[in-house]
């Protein structure tokens, strides 16, 4: 079992529809979470960065954090064709190692 | 957010020859930097740690005799694949970390796609 497991989709929705990406993990010890947005042939790009349990809430993005289920989720209101890309989910322990998930490729459609 | 530089973006080569992708943290010091490849479709793949002032730590399965990684300067890590064959072509990423509140964060350059011939 991969210690951070990510549905790989593809997702695909319409333009505006609110999107959710989610990410479980198995490893107590993570202390932060991050989700980080990869266009096609780029390096990722970090988007959310939180480490408690809740919501955190940038532009129209939310990243919530539930570290008694072991559960993290991405939310994406008004979606755009723009919002199209691999969304990788990441955690960190305290020795600072970082964990990414698969990767879910999602498709917003005009 | 902290900006890292990587080149080239894309290199094309023969086989046999050597080629060497940088990494440059812009704004801060990075005194830990990473390597990833990545092929198409898949997720990133921890290829090894590079630390400033020693030798790098590779991940299980990385060669490296293959993949040499020079670290020299705060702001600088090299990649160099030696006698590249065309089973190393590949999206190479490097990433590094940048303190600030809240802990550390990690940024990644922009990928180098390498096509060997």
């Amino acid at each position: 079992q991969k210690e951070v497991e990510q549905d790989p989709g593809p997702l695909s929705v319409p333009e505006g529809a609110i999107v959710s990406l989610n990410c479980t993990y198995s490893n107590s010890a993570f202390q932060y979470f991050m989700w980080y947005r990869q266009y096609s042939r780029k390096g990722p790009e970090l988007l959310m960065y939180t480490y408690s349990s809740g919501n955190k809430e940038d532009g129209r993005f939310t990243a919530q954090v539930d570290k008694s289920s072991k559960y993290i989720s991405l939310f994406i209101r008004d979606s755009q064709p723009s919002d199209s890309a691999t969304y990788l989910c990441a955690s960190v322990n305290a020795g600072n190692m970082l964990t990414f998930g698969g990767g879910t490729r999602l498709m917003v459609k005009p | 957010g902290a900006v890292v530089s990587q080149h080239p973006s894309w290199v094309i080569c023969k086989s046999g020859t050597s080629v060497k992708i940088e990494c440059r943290s812009l704004d801060f010091q990075a005194t830990t930097m990473f390597w990833y490849r990545q092929f198409p479709k898949q997720s990133l793949m921890l290829m090894a740690t590079s630390n400033e002032g020693s030798k790098a730590t590779y991940e299980q399965g990385v060669e490296k005799d293959k993949f040499l990684i020079n670290h020299a300067s705060l702001t600088l890590s090299t990649l160099t694949v030696t006698s590249a064959h065309p089973e190393d072509s590949s999206f190479y990423i490097c990433s590094a970390r940048s303190p600030g509140q809240g802990g550390e964060k990690l940024f990644f350059g922009s990928g180098t796609q390498l096509s060997v011939l």
